[in-house]
């Protein structure tokens, strides 16, 4: 299957600095990917789709400000959560689906925030 | 917002016993369900996509049917083994958008 990388894996920082997370696909090309966030013992909730050569697409609740998603190039998403504050302390993962009928979405490993 | 539920939320079974968890969404402007394994500290993994009310898919032990018009699936384990034992999530999607919408997942725990 196609393999997606996210890094860094985890990250701890203080309030108020700015954290960037990168997106890979690594065999195929995306002009699609998604981001999602976990808060402890909820689901895996959508924040925004991001659309190579264009504005991401944010869900509503998410703060476009605070999260900037950059979609450079076919293989590569970066969501940068801006002025972190504890409450963003979270898990966030990406997704990008291939290019087949049913869109199948394959998934990076992930990544922990924690900020203090 | 999609309402997703999956049940139950845990399960604990032993090696060789065979399970089966839910997974009921909105029937309506239904376009496909995705079936994920979700292994701790790995990136969750595919098993199916199914979009035919009356599909049943088979993956190794593992099997899903699809309801649409009830809005459920059922996503079976024949002869659990260890290694299955994961956080199994189901995401059904209105459209061609691809955006999952999730369940909170039903964990299995698989012991000897």
């Amino acid at each position: 299957g196609a393999v997606v990388s996210q890094h860094p894996s985890w990250v701890i920082c203080k309030s108020g600095t700015s954290v960037k997370i990168e997106c890979r696909s690594l065999d195929f090309q995306a002009t699609t990917m998604f981001w999602y966030r976990q808060f402890p013992k909820q689901s895996l909730m959508l924040m925004a789709t991001s659309n190579e050569g264009s504005k991401a697409t944010y869900e509503q609740g998410v703060e476009k400000d605070k999260f900037l998603i950059n979609h450079a190039s076919l293989t590569l998403s970066t969501l940068t959560v801006t002025s972190a504050h504890p409450e963003d302390s979270s898990f966030y993962i990406c997704s990008a689906p291939t290019s087949s009928l049913q869109e199948t979405q394959y998934f990076g490993p992930g990544t922990r925030l924690l900020v203090l | 917002i999609l309402n997703v539920e999956q049940s139950p939320q845990s399960l604990h079974v032993q090696e060789g016993d065979s399970t089966n968890f839910t997974c009921s969404f909105p029937s309506s402007n239904f376009y496909a369900l995705h079936w994920y394994r979700w292994e701790t500290a790995k990136s969750p993994e595919a098993l199916f996509v199914m979009t035919l009310n009356g599909d049943e898919k088979k993956k190794g032990r593992i099997s899903a049917t699809l309801n649409t018009k009830e809005g459920y699936s059922y996503l079976y384990i024949k002869g659990s083994q260890p290694e299955d034992s994961a956080t199994y999530l189901c995401a059904p999607t209105t459209g061609t958008a691809s955006k999952l919408t999730f369940g909170t997942g039903t964990r299995l725990q698989v012991t000897l």
